[in-house]
């Protein structure tokens, strides 16, 4: 069974804390994507990869940074966490084939 | 940037009620359109991707259809079930497959 993993479900920090979030796939799929999902505003692209190392802006990297060092790995970096970064955030990759995106459960930061 | 739009942003309907839901994207430089289903507290999963104007596609008592030229795609579900209960996502992808844009979404509730 095909699996996109965060590593964790909530979070709780503090305003300017360092917080990572990380993302790992079994597929062996190539480009992997950080969304954020906030009440009607649907989910808006952070950052994507589409391959190791590489890395592409999404609608509103600002604040955020990505790592990506192993093809199944893709981590998502707030440097200095903020209140306006409390959402629901989530991690896909896609299956080059079919174009289907497989999604991540979904990580809750909540930024006090 | 591009909108992709869906209707409406919430539906509640008794067991056994057919329903439909719309989501309206641009037409230039579309590569296919993906719906997907989001219950609480588990991962967003692809319920159809289309391509072709004129698609039509179903799985069980769910169906869509595609109007690349004019925009739109439908989402059908006949006899909604309680277990149908979800938020539903279109997202419209451009040629480049990197380039996926969703709409804030249609939060169904069936009850029983």
């Amino acid at each position: 069974d095909v699996k996109v993993t965060q590593s964790s479900r909530y979070l709780v920090k503090r305003t300017g804390e360092k917080v990572f979030l990380e993302c790992v796939q079994d597929m062996d799929h190539e480009n992997m994507f950080w969304y954020r999902q906030d009440p009607g505003l649907g989910l808006r692209l952070i950052y994507f990869s589409y391959d190791v190392k590489m890395k592409e802006k999404g609608d509103i990297p600002e604040g955020y940074s990505v790592s990506r060092e192993k093809k199944e790995r893709f981590s998502l970096i707030l440097e200095s966490a903020s209140t306006n970064q409390t959402s629901m955030y989530l991690c896909a990759s896609i299956h080059r084939g079919t174009g289907e995106l497989f999604f991540g459960e979904g990580s809750r930061l909540t930024v006090l | 940037i591009l909108n992709v739009e869906q209707s409406p942003q919430s539906l509640h309907v008794q067991e056994g009620d057919s329903t439909n839901f719309t989501c309206s994207f641009p037409s230039s430089n579309f590569y296919a359109l993906h719906w997907y289903r989001w219950e609480t507290a588990k991962s967003p999963e692809a319920l159809f991707v289309m391509t072709l104007n004129g698609d039509e596609k179903k799985k069980g008592r769910i169906s869509a259809t595609l109007n690349t030229k004019e925009g739109y795609s439908y989402l059908y579900i006949k006899g909604s079930q309680p277990e149908d209960s979800a938020t539903y996502l279109c997202a419209f992808m451009g040629y480049n497959n990197n380039d996926m844009r969703f709409g804030a979404g249609t939060r169904l509730t069936v009850k029983p």
